[in-house]
């Protein structure tokens, strides 16, 4: 099955600096790349999503970037701020079989530092 | 946009009960219905997936016969935790596909559910 690894697993930065959070995949056959922000005890929001026919994409502050070749994605927000401060996770599905189910990497803590 | 309701949010319950948690779509279809259970600072695992009118599958290491999961509609799948046990105690969250989305990539994440078990 697939094997989403996410690095690094904490991060902090100073408010107004960029943040990269990386991850890499193991099937080729994954096609569908979202990253989550999920605050303490809540359920995790979409904030960008890719797709394997396309190398890069931006919304605002945020950007994400696929390289299928190296079978590695990376979410990356400039400008953070205070409220950017929470667990990011990259994930990545397969659409063989029909059930379309995604595969976490294991979370990066950002803080971000006023 | 698409909203997946689910109850309870927490619940304590006692060592051998079982506790019921449901997930409703309210505006949509849900073909597909993923159950994840998420330990404190660790990522969401996946237990099982559920159609709409069939048996869930469960992924390798989860016990079927301990973690039941009815999907009878397209708008309710519902997990059941059997004779719960304290290392159970987990935050469980449903996420709903929608039958509509051609793709298949409208995924919904219910609200959670914090299990406690003492």
């Amino acid at each position: 099955g697939e094997n989403v690894e996410q690095h690094p697993s904490t991060l902090s930065v100073q408010e107004g600096d960029s943040a990269v959070i990386k991850c890499t995949y193991s099937d080729s056959a994954s096609n569908y790349f979202p990253w989550y922000k999920q605050e303490l005890g809540k359920r995790p929001q979409l904030i960008i999503d890719i797709r394997s026919n396309v190398g890069e994409k931006k919304d605002q502050r945020i950007a994400v970037t696929l390289n299928k070749t190296a079978k590695h994605f990376s979410l990356h927000i400039t400008e953070t701020q205070p409220e950017d401060s929470a667990v990011y996770f990259c994930a990545a599905s397969y659409s063989g079989g029909s059930n379309y189910k995604l595969t976490f990497g294991k979370g990066t803590l950002l803080t971000v530092n006023p | 946009g698409a909203v997946v309701s689910q109850h309870p949010s927490r619940v304590i319950c006692k060592s051998g009960t079982s506790v019921k948690i449901e997930c409703r779509s309210l505006d949509f279809q849900a073909t597909t219905m993923f159950w994840y259970r998420q330990f404190p600072k660790q990522s969401l695992m996946l237990m099982a997936t559920s159609n709409e009118g069939s048996k869930a599958t469960y992924e390798q290491g989860v016990e079927k016969d301990k973690f039941l999961i009815n999907h009878a509609s397209l708008t309710l799948s519902t997990l059941t935790v059997t004779s719960a046990h304290p290392e159970d105690s987990s935050f469980y969250i449903c996420s709903a596909r929608d039958a509509a989305e051609r793709d298949g990539y409208g995924y919904t994440f219910g609200s959670g559910t914090r299990l406690t078990v003492v």
